[in-house]
């Protein structure tokens, strides 16, 4: 089993569309985990850390269940500025590391 | 932003060569990790330097190795290349060491190897 895995995409949505990213993590004893998105061709951006409750931001809302070790993030309202890559991220223990899946791609058309 | 910055932004090289990749964390964080990022995966850890100690490797062999200085800036270097070597590589500052906190990226430096 992969650490962290990740819907393959794409995702193509329609502008206002409401998308959901669904990830899956192997480390029962993992902590931190986030969610950043990439461009195409630029570094990872940290888009959000994912806290215990789950967390919201603006349109963005990130859930954490670990019992089913289970991450997802929502997007409301979708922009096409919204188009990259969304990668799940988990950390690795105690050796400092981030623990990324492969990402999902969105494309949100006009 | 995020205020780290590497350089150089490309570079090519032919296989058999040596490199170093640099990097300049953010004012105000003493931890760098190296992360190698092929086209289509997510980045894999290559590892990370606290307070110019190595704090954690991932699973790359020994011709990758690095450096931190008392500023906190890094390098990467990697000897005998190899052509599966071609990736970005990417530097990551946070303001501890360990993986809990967040880590913010550079814009990475695109190595391609003929």
């Amino acid at each position: 089993r992969k650490e962290v895995e990740q819907d393959p995409g794409p995702f193509n949505v329609p502008e206002g569309a409401t998308v959901a990213f669904n990830c899956t993590y192997s480390n029962s004893a993992s902590q931190s985990f986030f969610w950043y998105r990439q461009d195409c061709r630029k570094e990872p951006k940290l888009l959000m850390s994912v806290y215990s409750s789950g967390n919201e931001d603006g349109r963005f809302t990130a859930q954490l269940n670990r019992a089913s070790q289970y991450i997802s993030l929502l997007i409301r309202d979708s922009k096409l500025s919204d188009s990259a890559t969304y990668l799940c991220v988990v950390n690795g223990g105690s050796q400092g590391n981030l623990i990324f899946g492969k990402g999902t791609k969105l494309s949100v058309k006009p | 932003e995020t205020g780290v910055t590497q350089s150089p932004t490309h570079l090519i090289k032919t296989r058999g060569q040596q490199v170093t990749l640099r990097c300049s964390s953010q004012s105000g964080h003493n931890t760098v990790s190296w992360y190698q990022q092929a086209l289509g995966q997510g980045p894999q850890f290559i590892f990370q330097y606290y307070r110019e100690e190595e704090n954690g490797r991932g699973n790359f062999p020994p011709r990758f190795s690095g450096l931190q200085f008392p500023n906190y800036s890094s390098e990467l270097n990697v000897n005998a290349l190899e052509l599966d070597d071609s990736a970005l590589y990417l530097c990551a500052s946070s303001l501890y060491a360990g993986g809990t906190y967040e880590q913010y990226f550079g814009p990475g430096t695109r190595l391609t190897v003929t």
